[in-house]
Parts: C-alpha cells; sequence; structure tokens
C-alpha cells in the first residue's frame, strides 16, 4: 500500500506554545488530506480536510485559527496547534487519499501539552 | 441513529479461530468500503478495500459487502496473537470528498 509519513510521532510542549506536525505522501501524490484527532478507546475523529492550493475545510466545532492546516503541495500538508493547552493533549492522525479512492494513514502524533 | 454502527466489543478469541467482524450502516450513497487494523498508539493500517458490493480475499482476509443489506464483514481465517487489535470499518461516498465515515471500533484479542 501506498506510504503516509507523519513527523514527530510524539511530543511535549509547554502550554501556550505552537506545535507543527507533518504529513507527507512518499509514494503518492495527495491532493485531499486529511487530519483527525483520537481519544484513548475512542475512533477517529475528523477534524479538517485540506486540498492541495485550497484553504482547508474544517468540521463543525474544530476551531480553524486553533489548529492551522497548510497543504502547500501534492505531498505536503501540516497542522499547527497554536497557543496549545492541557486539554489539546490527544493522538492526531493524518491520511491521504489516493486516485483509487483507497485512504492510507500516518503513523500519528501523540501531543502532550503541560 | 448512527451512520455507521460497529460493535466494540471486546471480542477475545483462541488462537487459530475465526473471527467475523461486522457494520451496518445507513447510507445507501456509501460505495467505497475499507476495513482497518489499528494497533495501541499507532495510526490505522489498512487492510482491505472494497468498491461496491462483492467479496474480496487476501491471505487470511475476506472482506464482504453486502449493499442490499447495507451490511459489511471482516473475516480473519486463522487468527493469530498478532493480530490482537482494532478493528475500524470506514465507508465513504462518491459526492463527500473522500470523507470517511468511521464505525466505533472492535477490540479483538487472540490469545494464544
Amino acid at each position: 500500500g501506498a506510504v503516509v509519513s507523519q513527523h514527530p510521532s510524539w511530543v511535549i510542549c509547554k502550554s501556550g506554545t505552537s506545535v507543527k506536525i507533518e504529513c507527507r505522501s512518499l509514494d503518492f501524490q495527495a491532493t485531499t488530506m486529511f487530519w483527525y484527532r483520537q481519544f484513548p478507546k475512542q475512533s477517529l475523529m475528523l477534524m479538517a480536510t485540506s486540498n492541495e492550493g485550497s484553504k482547508a475545510t474544517y468540521e463543525q466545532g474544530v476551531e480553524k485559527d486553533k489548529f492551522l492546516i497548510n497543504h502547500a503541495s501534492l505531498t505536503l500538508s501540516t497542522l499547527t496547534v497554536t497557543s496549545a493547552h492541557p486539554e489539546d493533549s490527544s493522538f492526531y492522525i493524518c491520511s491521504g487519499r489516493t486516485g483509487r479512492k483507497e485512504a492510507f494513514f500516518g503513523q500519528g502524533t501523540r501531543l502532550t501539552v503541560v | 441513529q448512527k451512520e455507521v454502527e460497529q460493535d466494540p466489543g471486546p471480542l477475545s478469541v483462541p488462537e487459530g479461530a475465526i473471527v467475523s467482524l461486522n457494520c451496518t450502516y445507513s447510507n445507501s450513497a456509501f460505495q467505497y468500503f475499507m476495513w482497518y487494523r489499528q494497533y495501541s498508539r499507532k495510526g490505522p493500517e489498512l487492510l482491505m478495500y472494497t468498491y461496491s458490493s462483492g467479496n474480496k480475499e487476501d491471505g487470511r482476509f475476506t472482506a464482504q459487502v453486502d449493499k442490499s443489506s447495507k451490511y459489511i464483514s471482516l473475516f480473519i481465517r486463522d487468527s493469530q496473537p498478532s493480530d490482537s487489535a482494532t478493528y475500524l470499518c470506514a465507508m465513504s461516498a462518491q459526492n463527500q470528498g473522500g470523507k470517511l465515515i468511521f464505525g466505533q471500533g472492535t477490540e479483538l484479542s487472540v490469545k494464544p
């Protein structure tokens, strides 16, 4: 299957700082990438859909000014958690969609805000 | 009612057993059906992908889609302890921009 690389795999930051998470499709071009958040023992919650070269579409209840998404190229999308607070601590996962409509996921990033 | 329903389990089986995982859905527009395996603290791994109805087999895994009943299944033959993980069904429609709708996930434990 296709490979999506997500970095970092885990990060600890101080409250009030910003954190950037990168998501790269290594062997395919992802015109659409998705960002999810997952709480323990729960399914994935879609945060936003990003299309290359255009603004991201955020799901209801997701603060676009807090979770900045940039999809600068067909192989790279970034999620920046701005002014992070402890309640932002979670597991964040990206996925890229191929032309065959399959979706492949990154390894996930565990964010802890202290 | 959720768009996709999946029994969260947990499901515990002995090694070598046949495992059956199921999801039901309500949106008849869904055309793309996927099964993912997720180990703890890892991203989901695509196991099976099916377009529209029918069966698909890959090694010990078989995926079935019955659009008339709005029901999909994943069968795991000769289950192994390494199959212990959470299994997520996911589906999408043609006109939803690729947005996946996930089931709640079923936690599977295969005991040696």
